[in-house]
């Protein structure tokens, strides 16, 4: 199993341009979850779903999409990059809900100038 | 609402001695509680996880977690620290899926 990984591991974007981080999962859990993590605050929710077609918003969820077509992918759409969005994003998925633990992808490290 | 407080930035401890990274939590209803480690440019790795039934919970790498009801509390406790324990991050969690995350605890090990 290749487990949790996301694409791409660094990126680069100008004010107001758009782009979409890829996670996909191959352990067919039910739960996938968005976070990003910057200097001394830890993770912060951002979008989770509980399965294909059911997503809902966690605690920072302005300035991002999700969708949940599949149970594999999950992925996150920033529609206009501030630089205020300049962090690091990973990707989680876990089975059931609050009782398993969650498995992290790589993380992807975006800088918004 | 569900929070997780890490009241420690940096932990330092000597090799052998024993270490705790303590974590508070507030959450209604039963807590699932979890502990993560970071490693530099890398994902959260799964520690241990307490769910219900002993107090004392046994993870990887030798650590242990005490969940403490009454104080609210889930302190990360090795007994004997190595080097290799060392600069990482290592995170409280509450709930899965729906996660809050304590702001993580620095861990230095000294020879």
């Amino acid at each position: 199993n290749a487990g949790v990984t996301q694409t791409p591991k660094f990126q680069v974007l100008k004010t107001g341009q758009s782009m979409t981080l890829q996670c996909a999962q191959d352990m067919n859990h039910e739960y996938m979850s968005w976070y990003r993590q910057d200097p001394g605050m830890g993770l912060r929710l951002i979008h989770y779903s509980v399965g294909a077609g059911i997503t809902d918003q966690g605690e920072v969820p302005n300035g991002y999409n999700v969708s949940r077509s599949t149970t594999e992918d999950f992925p996150l759409r920033l529609l206009s990059a501030a630089p205020s969005q300049t962090s690091v994003y990973f990707c989680a998925s876990n089975g059931l809900a609050g009782a398993d633990e969650q498995f992290f992808g790589p993380g992807t490290r975006l800088t918004v100038l | 609402a569900q929070s997780v407080a890490q009241p420690e930035d940096q932990v330092n401890v000597a090799e052998g001695n024993p270490l705790t990274v303590k974590c508070t939590y507030s959450v209604s209803g039963n807590p699932y509680l979890f502990w993560y480690v970071q490693y530099p440019n890398r994902g959260l790795q799964f520690l241990l996880k307490y769910i219900t039934g002993d107090n004392l919970v046994k993870g990887s790498y030798g650590f242990e977690a005490e969940f403490n009801k009454s104080q609210t509390s889930f302190h990360l406790k090795k007994p004997s620290a190595l080097v290799s324990d060392s600069a990482v991050l290592y995170f409280c969690a509450v709930g899965a899926g729906k996660s809050t995350f304590g702001d993580g605890t620095t861990l230095t090990v000294k020879p």
